[in-house]
């Protein structure tokens, strides 16, 4: 069981928006910053967004992230086939002294 | 071109050990905290361990703490993990990944924002 949770699932058709939620606690989204990574199936995670709501050069404007309390979420508009992928939430954790991921949150573009 | 590349990963049986190499090319590898996260087949990723850029400080996740050690050679460009009384559970496919960095507002991601990859290796532990 993630220490961050999200939904296991999420879905949308091409050009709808899409928005993936990541719960945590005091000790991790509620006192540090949240980043977003994308990883398609085969290959390595890639960083979609840190600091809550900054996007890497390269990720497009569609992307975006916000964060509130102990939650954050990452939205996409304009949804494309090739945004089907999964999608991780991760935080520092200050009770655990490390690193916590979300479960995952796969993207379906129906 | 940023590159890092891992290598090590096997078959291994419970209790015995491995070690890791992530070897990096293309940044200045002694400015940055390097990281291993790993995924289990069909699973999520789960953070493992982290190393600062001059290897003075380090941080492991409560699965693998005494039994996991990370180091790094700045001489050599490579980060390791030294993986000790493997389990079962310990399957899966390692990554070492770098610290994220935004050369134009000077940014520097931390232990937790991670921007180059590698193709990851695959440790099977079982007998």
């Amino acid at each position: 069981q993630s220490v961050l949770t999200q939904p296991p699932s999420a879905s949308g058709t091409p050009g709808q928006k899409v928005t993936i939620s990541c719960s945590g606690s005091r000790s991790n989204i509620g006192s540090n910053t949240v980043n977003w990574y994308q990883q398609f199936p085969g290959a390595a995670p890639k960083l979609l967004m840190y600091s809550n709501n900054q996007r890497p050069s390269g990720v497009p404007d569609r992307f975006s992230g916000s964060k509130s309390g102990t939650s954050a979420s990452l939205a996409i508009s304009g949804l494309q086939s090739e945004d089907e992928a999964d999608y991780y939430c991760a935080a520092w954790d200050d009770s655990l002294n490390g690193v916590v991921f979300g479960g995952g949150t796969k993207l379906t573009v129906l | 071109e940023e590159q890092l590349m891992e290598s090590g990963g096997g078959l291994v049986q419970p209790g015995g050990s491995l070690r890791l190499s992530c070897a990096a090319s293309g940044f200045t590898f002694s400015r940055f905290v390097m990281t291993w996260v790993r995924q289990a087949p069909g699973k999520g990723l789960e953070w493992v361990s982290g190393i600062s850029g001059s290897g003075g400080g380090t941080h492991y996740a409560d699965s693998v703490k005494g039994r996991f050690t990370v180091s790094r050679d700045n001489s050599k460009n490579t980060v390791y993990l030294q993986m000790n009384s493997l389990r079962a559970e310990d399957t899966a496919v390692y990554y070492c990944a770098k610290e994220y960095y935004d050369i134009l507002t000077g940014y520097y991601g931390g232990l937790d924002a991670f921007d180059i990859w590698g193709q990851g290796t695959m440790v099977t532990v079982s007998s």
